[in-house]
Parts: structure tokens; sequence; C-alpha cells
């Protein structure tokens, strides 16, 4: 099965810094795949998503790129705000089958 | 659109108790993921419903089971439940695509507290 790994566990930056988060899958057969936002006691919230035909989407200052070859995604968030400190999961699907990394907990000091 | 709701919101059980979670989820989706999430684990797979029938399944003891209802509404089960079952239980909602164009919500969660 689909086996997700992501890093760093935690990431502390300056407000204003850019974070990157990464993530590598192992299924080459994977075609979507999400970042999900928690924030402390809520549900995770999907923030951008790419699907396999694309290589990199954008939202804002939120960003994502694949490379379908290595078989790893990252999430880059540029100008930092303390409301984006949270946990961050990357998730791999495909045939109906979702796997989540273990998740990434951002800390953006003002 | 109402987004996906999940009841109880809280539950504490002891051990050897069964519990059952109840999924809501949005109108017009289909598929419906159960995942259980812990501080040591993370977010893991339980399984996946669509039209009634269970598509997918992770790799989880036979205590924990689930089923969908015509409405789509899904239920899980944790029979003789163990002191590690304690997690926040969250489902999500989707169209049921099999493509990649299906997008996932979740439901706020039920926490489980095995005492």
């Amino acid at each position: 099965g689909e086996n997700v790994e992501q890093h760093p566990s935690t990431l502390s930056v300056q407000e204003g810094d850019s974070a990157v988060i990464k993530c590598t899958y192992s299924d080459s057969a994977s075609n979507y795949f999400p970042w999900y936002k928690q924030e402390l006691g809520k549900r995770p919230q999907l923030i951008i998503d790419i699907r396999s035909n694309v290589g990199e989407k954008k939202d804002q200052r939120i960003a994502v790129t694949l490379n379908k070859t290595a078989k790893h995604f990252s999430l880059h968030i540029t100008e930092t705000q303390p409301e984006d400190s949270a946990v961050y999961f990357c998730a791999a699907y495909n045939n109906n089958d979702m796997r989540f990394g273990a998740g990434t907990r951002l800390t953006v000091k003002p | 659109k109402a987004g996906v709701t999940q009841t109880p919101r809280y539950l504490i059980k002891t051990r050897g108790q069964q519990v059952t979670l109840s999924c809501s989820p949005i109108s017009g989706h289909r598929s419906v993921s159960w995942y259980q999430q812990t501080p040591g684990q993370g977010l893991q797979f339980l399984f996946e419903y669509f039209s009634e029938t269970q598509r997918n399944k992770g790799n989880f003891p036979g205590r924990f089971s689930g089923r969908q209802f015509s409405n789509s509404r899904s239920e899980m089960n944790v029979s003789t439940l163990e002191l590690g079952d304690s997690a926040l239980y969250l489902c999500a909602s989707s169209l049921g695509l099999t493509s990649s164009t299906d997008t996932q919500y979740f439901g706020p969660g039920t926490r489980l507290t095995v005492l």
C-alpha cells in the first residue's frame, strides 16, 4: 500500500519568512495530493491540492509543487503570519485510498 | 451547504465496552471515509464506504467495523474497547468519484476516551 513520509515534524519560522514542508510517497499510481491544515482542537481543513497532471499550483501565499518522477511534493507558504501556526498534513490518494503524512507542526513567531 | 457532521462529539467509555459513532456527509456526497487520529500515530485510515459498500479498508483489527445507509450516513463501531482506542475519530466525505477530481472534507471528529 501507499506510504507517505513528511518532513520536518516541527518547523519554527519568524513572521514574514517562508516555510517549506516536504512529503514523499511510494505508490507511483497515486494521482491526487491534498494538503490539510489542522488548528488545535479543530478538524483538518483542505488548503490546497494538486493533481498528478500538474507540476505546480499557487493560491495567494500558498503553493504546492509535485515531482512525479521523484515521487515527492512540497508545500510552500510565503510571508508567513502567526495565524499560519498549525499542524499541516500532506496526503496521497490512489484508488479510493487516502494516506496521510505524520504532520508538521508549524510555529510562526511574531 | 451544511458541512460534515459527527455525533457525539465526546465520549467516555470503559475497557471492554463497545461504541458506535455517527457521521453525516455533505449533501450529495456518497463516499464516507473514517480515520483515527492519535498523537503517536497521526491520521490513520480505517475504511471507506460508498453506496452502502465498504470499498477500502485500512490495517485495523476486526473490532473496528462500519456501515453506510442508503442516505449515505455512516456509522462506525468499535467492540471490546481497549485503552489504545482512545483517539479522535474523524470522518470525511466526498463525491466518491474514482478519479483524481475528488476532494475529501472532514467532520469535527468524535473524541473517544477509554478508561
